[in-house]
Parts: structure tokens; C-alpha cells; sequence
């Protein structure tokens, strides 16, 4: 079983949707998780950053940790055709600067 | 204007050349990691430094080498050996004791 599991998708969507992205991971030591937002061909941007359970939210998104069944999730309202990337999952287990384990990315389209 | 920078944004190589790709930070984040993404692969770990003139290797450290002679600065080189070089590579930095990492613009390296 792989550490992180993300569907790849592609997930396509009509503009004003809600999105739910999601990714389950089998290592219950990670408490730090995080969402970044990679345009193509560009590096990925921190998106939101949420430490244990819980959720957070941030303008249209929200994103929420379930560490009881190892899942978290990141939703989209109102979703618009800048929305349209490839979202990654990332997560850890402590601070101490050592590197984070990725998704795989799911790839978000959003139609106007 | 704070950032990570990577140089170049394309880079094409012939089998059998070392390559070297620049990847500087004015963020004075003490953490550099270089990452490789290949399509359906996600973000793979080459190499990390937490500190000046130490670096460990990642996940799939053979065939590159690095260096960390200056805070700000960590070039990765591709060598020969590395069998399937063909890549998107991305650098990113985090502050000391974060896990935060926030990623530069990404080198496309192409073996021809």
C-alpha cells in the first residue's frame, strides 16, 4: 500500500461547481498536511496548510483532515476556470525539515 | 521581491553530459530540496539539505550529486549516470524547523 493515495482524475467540472479533492494515506504518524496548486508546466503553490484534525478555511476553499480514517480533503465553491490545475496532497510527520510525502496529484478542469 | 529562482526554465542534453541546474533562494530558509516530477508520478525526492555543507540523500538519489557551499544556493547536477534523466525538476526551501516547503518555477530537462 502506498503511503499517500491520490485519485489523478482528471476531474472536470462546469464553473460555480464545488470541488472535493481528496487523499487517504496509511502512515499515522503524519500530523501536518497541506494542499498545493500546480499550474502546468509551473512549480506548485502552498494552498492551504492545516496541522492535525480538523478543519480550515480560507476564501472559496476548505480544507479538512480526518486522521481517525487517515483522509483529508480540500473543497472548491464556486469553482472557476483559474481553478483549473493539478492539486497535490502533501503531508508529514513532524517539523524538523525532513521532506514531505506527495500525492500523485488530481487534475482539476473547470468549463465556463 | 522574495522567491526561489531556478535556472534555466528548459535545458536540453546529450547522453553522456553532465548537466548542472542553478537553483538560489533569498528567503533565508535554512532547508533545500530538490525534487523530480514525471507525469502519474507525483513529486519524488532526489535529494534535501537542512543545513551549509551537509545534504542527505532522497528516494531516488542515483545518478546526482549536489552541493551546499552557501545558504542560498543548491545546484543539482545530473551526471551520465542517471539512466533516465528526462524530467521536470523542481527546487524548494522551508524554514528551519517548518515543513512548509515552497517550491521555485522548475527546470524541464530534456536528454536528447
Amino acid at each position: 500500500q502506498k503511503e499517500v493515495e491520490q485519485d489523478p482524475g482528471p476531474l472536470s467540472v462546469p464553473e460555480g461547481a464545488i470541488v472535493s479533492l481528496n487523499c487517504t494515506y496509511s502512515n499515522s504518524a503524519f500530523q501536518y498536511f497541506m494542499w498545493y496548486r500546480q499550474y502546468s508546466r509551473k512549480g506548485p503553490e502552498l494552498l492551504m496548510y492545516t496541522y492535525s484534525s480538523g478543519n480550515k478555511e480560507d476564501g472559496r476553499f476548505t480544507a479538512q483532515v480526518d486522521k481517525s480514517s487517515k483522509y483529508i480533503s480540500l473543497f472548491i465553491r464556486d469553482s472557476q476556470p483559474s481553478d483549473s490545475a493539478t492539486y497535490l496532497c502533501a503531508m508529514s510527520a513532524n517539523q524538523a525539515g525532513t521532506a514531505l510525502i506527495f500525492g500523485k496529484g488530481t487534475t482539476l478542469s473547470v468549463s465556463s | 521581491d522574495g522567491g526561489i529562482t531556478q535556472s534555466p526554465k528548459y535545458l536540453f542534453r546529450k547522453e553522456g553530459q553532465n548537466v548542472t541546474l542553478s537553483c538560489e533562494q533569498n528567503l533565508n530558509h535554512d532547508a533545500m530540496y530538490w525534487y523530480r516530477q514525471d507525469p502519474g508520478q507525483g513529486l519524488r525526492l532526489i535529494y534535501y539539505s537542512q543545513i551549509v555543507n551537509d545534504f542527505q540523500k532522497g528516494d531516488i538519489a542515483e545518478g546526482y550529486s549536489v552541493s551546499r557551499e552557501k545558504k542560498e544556493s543548491f545546484p543539482l547536477t545530473v551526471t551520465s549516470a542517471q539512466k533516465n534523466p528526462t524530467a521536470f525538476y523542481l527546487c524548494a526551501s522551508s524554514m528551519s524547523g517548518t515543513d512548509t516547503q515552497y517550491f521555485g518555477p522548475g527546470t524541464r530537462l530534456t536528454v536528447l
